[in-house]
């Protein structure tokens, strides 16, 4: 079946440092993706989308890379602060619906 | 900026009673959304609804689930009859229009079936 999962459970990086989490999709008709954020006992807090006829986008701080060939999405993270620990998750959408696929998370911690 | 609230924030209820989960979309958005999330687990599409009825739902909205948008403003989620594994936190989300645009999610309800 079609799945969004993520490569890495946990990720710890320093106060500062740049942060990288991954996700990988299965699904070729997906043509929407979308970070989200979720802190602990709170929703899912968008960070930033793509489209698949975009392969980065970049906003404050972060930045999304798609890669279609591999079907293979990335959001780095620039600077990283203590604000940023939580779990982050990818979340699909597929051109024959409106209903979003999510991956199973990746809990950030930063280490100050 | 305008935000999805939902309420209660906690529930609890006896296995067989029926809850009411309630949410106020962002007022001109045009497309609301059920999601729920068990604990240590992904989030999971429920029910999607728009134009006052279910336009997509998942396996899990089986027939002991509801949707209802009974005045302007409310979305609600009932369930009718909870089971233990209905435990879980139940996120109402919702678009402003269809398709490829972000979803704004509440804060979620923290259902525990006892």
């Amino acid at each position: 079946g079609e799945s969004v999962g993520l490569h890495l459970p946990t990720l710890s990086v320093q106060e500062g440092d740049n942060s990288i989490i991954n996700c990988a999709y299965s699904n070729s008709a997906s043509d929407y993706f979308i970070w989200y954020k979720q802190e602990s006992g709170k929703g899912p807090q968008f960070i930033i989308d793509i489209r698949s006829n975009m392969d980065k986008r970049q906003g404050q701080r972060v930045t999304v890379l798609l890669n279609k060939t591999v079907k293979h999405l990335s959001l780095q993270i620039a600077a990283t602060q203590p604000g940023d620990s939580a779990v982050y998750f990818c979340a699909e959408i597929q051109n024959t619906g409106n209903q979003f696929y999510f991956g199973t998370g990746t809990s950030l911690t930063v280490i100050p | 900026e305008p935000e999805v609230t939902q309420t209660p924030s906690h529930q609890v209820t006896q296995m067989g009673q029926e809850v009411i989960l309630r949410c106020v979309p962002i007022s001109n958005h045009l497309y609301f959304y059920w999601y729920r999330q068990i604990l240590g687990q992904k989030v999971e599409f429920l029910v999607s609804f728009y134009n006052n009825e279910i336009s997509e739902k998942s396996e899990i909205f089986d027939d002991q689930f509801s949707v209802e948008r009974p005045d302007g403003s409310n979305f609600t989620l009932k369930i009718r009859s909870t089971k233990l594994e209905d435990s879980a936190m139940y996120f109402c989300a919702s678009q402003e229009w269809d398709g490829n645009e972000k979803l704004f999610f509440g804060s979620g309800t923290q259902l525990s079936v006892l």
